[in-house]
């Protein structure tokens, strides 16, 4: 039974540039979440999403976007790139209905450097 | 707003020492609590969990009490070993918030031989 994984697990990119950052959750998971962990920080959640649509959104610019497929799959997607968006991106999937008795469970990341 | 307040690191300890790393929070209502693990280069892995007041979350030998009256969810562990090294995070969730979790920003452990 294969865990949440996430693609790629580096990358480099310049100022100004975008980037698209992908998601599977777990196997039986229908609900997906993004967090940005700057170095040296806990993570910080940017969105979930249930059903393709985002249902809540944390403290994060538009530049910020994503998108969940059919197959419960996710992007997270980052216009105009900063240096200060150079982080760990973590996805953790979930299943919506057991709510408070299980927990997310997270991928291992995908490391973004922007130069 | 939820926040959680962890104890600053980096902690260092002998093996077989006693660990405690303490944890705090602020949010209303009655959130569940978590202690996340991260390992050099990899995701976090969950560590153990606590839903309502008094209940005690425990997973490899390492506790935490849920603690309503003093807003706090410490985890200790009673002997580490060098495989404890690690990044410990502290958490906190609502099932009415969509389950966003709030992280502290983590505790450095570093278990010596």
């Amino acid at each position: 039974d294969a865990g949440v994984t996430q693609s790629p697990t580096h990358l480099i990119k310049t100022r100004g540039q975008q980037v698209t950052l992908r998601c599977s959750p777990k196997s039986g998971h229908d609900t997906v979440s993004w967090y940005q962990q700057a170095l040296g920080q806990g993570p910080q959640f940017i969105f979930q999403y249930y059903e393709e649509e985002e249902r809540q959104r944390g403290n994060f610019p538009d530049r910020f976007s994503g998108h969940q497929f059919p197959n419960y799959s996710s992007e997270l997607n980052v216009n105009a790139l900063l240096l200060g968006d150079s982080a760990l991106y973590l996805c953790a999937s979930s299943q919506r209905t057991e709510a408070r008795k299980q927990p997310q469970h997270f991928g291992d990341g995908t490391r973004l450097s922007i130069l | 707003g939820n926040s959680v307040t962890q104890m600053e690191g980096p902690v260092t300890l002998s093996e077989e020492a006693f660990l405690t790393i303490n944890c705090t929070y602020t949010a209303t209502g009655y959130p569940s609590l978590f202690w996340y693990v991260q390992y050099p280069g990899e995701g976090l892995q969950l560590l153990l969990k606590a839903t309502k007041a008094d209940d005690k979350g425990s997973n490899k030998g390492f506790e935490a009490t849920y603690r309503k009256e003093t807003t706090s969810f410490h985890l200790e562990k009673g002997s580490v070993q060098v495989s404890d090294s690690a990044v410990y995070f502290c958490a906190l969730t609502y099932s009415g918030s969509a389950r966003q979790l709030t992280f502290g920003s983590g505790t450095q452990l570093t278990v010596l031989p």
